[in-house]
């Protein structure tokens, strides 16, 4: 079954605190990892699709990688404006309409 | 250009009752697909619309339904609605490019 863990399920950061969020996944067949940015009460932000093992894309204070079997959102000196849930998403090769949510890091940072 | 709409913001319903959300997609785009959001399940795919075909349903009784017309935009709907329905119902619009984008959604509270 596919699946998509994230952790850790809170994280707080002093500004200018670098660390990532983990994304741990299993998937028959990865077509896609996507990376979404939701603030309360709104809809998911598009951050990144990644495809390949090895794949790099960075945005601002964000850079995720990809394994075959895990993603990381690295924040690199974060700001308080950074602070949100962040969803990490698999798209399988075998059911590309459908995106497999994990639960989400719920990231504060504090100034 | 335009992102995704949904119609309306927010709204509420009496257990029992039917209701109708509606999902504009960006322009160009023609795969419409729906989630529900709660605290305790996180985001769960609904079904996926490509060119008024639906192509992908999860796991959801047959009170869920939706729809897509000519020019791509989606409507979902909700019957006998029970208090567990209450959620934000995203919709999520995408062109093929491997970007998937969704809307601010539309927040029912059924009482």
């Amino acid at each position: 079954e596919d699946q998509v863990t994230q952790s850790p399920e809170a994280l707080r950061l002093q500004e200018g605190e670098s660390s990532s969020l983990n994304c741990s996944y299993t998937v028959s067949g990865l077509r896609g990892l996507f990376w979404y940015r939701q603030d309360p009460g709104k809809g998911p932000e598009f951050l990144f699709t990644l495809y390949s093992a090895g794949e790099e894309k960075e945005k601002e204070r964000l850079k995720a990688t990809l394994t075959k079997k895990e993603s990381f959102l690295h924040i690199t000196a974060p700001k308080p404006e950074d602070s949100a849930t962040y969803l990490c998403a698999v798209q399988s090769s075998s059911n590309t309409g459908k995106l497999i949510f994990g639960q989400g890091t719920t990231l504060q940072v504090k100034p | 250009k335009a992102g995704v709409t949904q119609t309306p913001r927010y709204l509420i319903k009496t257990r029992g009752q039917q209701v109708t959300l509606s999902c504009s997609p960006i322009s160009g785009h023609r795969s419409v697909s729906w989630y529900q959001q709660t605290p305790g399940q996180g985001l769960q795919f609904l079904f996926e619309y490509f060119s008024e075909t639906q192509r992908n349903k999860g796991n959801f009784p047959g009170r869920f339904s939706g729809r897509q017309f000519s020019n791509s935009r989606s409507e979902m709907n909700v019957s006998t609605l029970e208090l567990g329905d209450s959620a934000l119902y995203l919709c999520a619009s995408s062109g093929g490019q491997g970007t998937i984008y969704f809307g601010e959604g539309s927040w029912l509270t059924v009482v």
